[in-house]
């Protein structure tokens, strides 16, 4: 079965730290991979897609694909209490379980 | 423009009623989805729609039937609630293209069954 599988956590850092969030995928035809947010009580957000092998830089977020691993990471810089909440990993129709994440002012 | 847009947003059943989920989307999006969300098990598929006319089983089909009514609405419905279908669900949009690439969810309905 296709999974993608993420560490349940949950993950805490200082503000201002680097928060890293990792993602593994079991379908070597994976395209395309999402990060989503998601508050307590609230929808999923995009936050970033990536399809290409190396990096992709967005503000504070930078997204990271190595194909021939078959992992995502997500990193965000300059953490902050608003930060925190649950990231979903996604692909393929497919979502992880999400890691949540506290930052800590 | 208001995206993806699911009632009802809460809802308490007992066992052995029905009920439908209704969702629609302005965003004129082909891909329809939906998902539900349990506490540490992410967001599972239960049916989708790749386009007008079409439907097919997700990860978690059982207890569910779907019909794509149009282009723009895409519903769920139980036809006999269980308790094991407590839980949150969403409903999605998918886009392709380079603008608002990827999933647009819905608010969510939250649906707690008795």
């Amino acid at each position: 079965q296709k999974e993608v599988e993420q560490n349940s956590g949950p993950l805490s850092v200082p503000e201002g730290a680097i928060a890293s969030l990792n993602c593994t995928y079991s379908d070597r035809g994976s395209q395309s991979f999402f990060w989503y947010r998601q508050y307590s009580g609230k929808s999923p957000e995009l936050i970033m897609f990536i399809y290409s092998n190396g990096d992709k830089e967005d503000g504070r977020f930078t997204a990271q694909l190595n194909k021939a691993s078959q992992y995502v990471s997500l990193l965000i810089r300059d953490s902050q209490p608003s930060d925190s909440a649950t990231y979903l990993c996604a692909n393929d129709m497919r979502f992880g379980a999400g890691t949540r994440l506290t930052v800590k002012p | 423009n208001a995206g993806v847009t699911q009632t009802p947003k809460f809802q308490v059943l007992k066992t052995g009623q029905s009920m439908t989920l209704q969702c629609a989307q302005d965003m004129n999006h082909n891909s329809m989805y939906w998902y539900r969300q349990d506490p540490g098990m992410g967001l599972r598929l239960i049916y989708y729609s790749a386009s007008e006319g079409t439907t097919d089983k997700g990860e978690v089909p059982n207890g569910y039937n779907v019909s794509r009514l149009n282009k723009r609405e895409f519903s769920l419905r139980l036809e006999s609630a269980a308790p094991s279908q407590t839980s949150v669900y969403f409903c999605a949009t998918y886009s392709p293209g380079q603008t608002n690439y990827g999933y647009t969810f819905g608010s969510g309905t939250r649906l707690t069954v008795v």
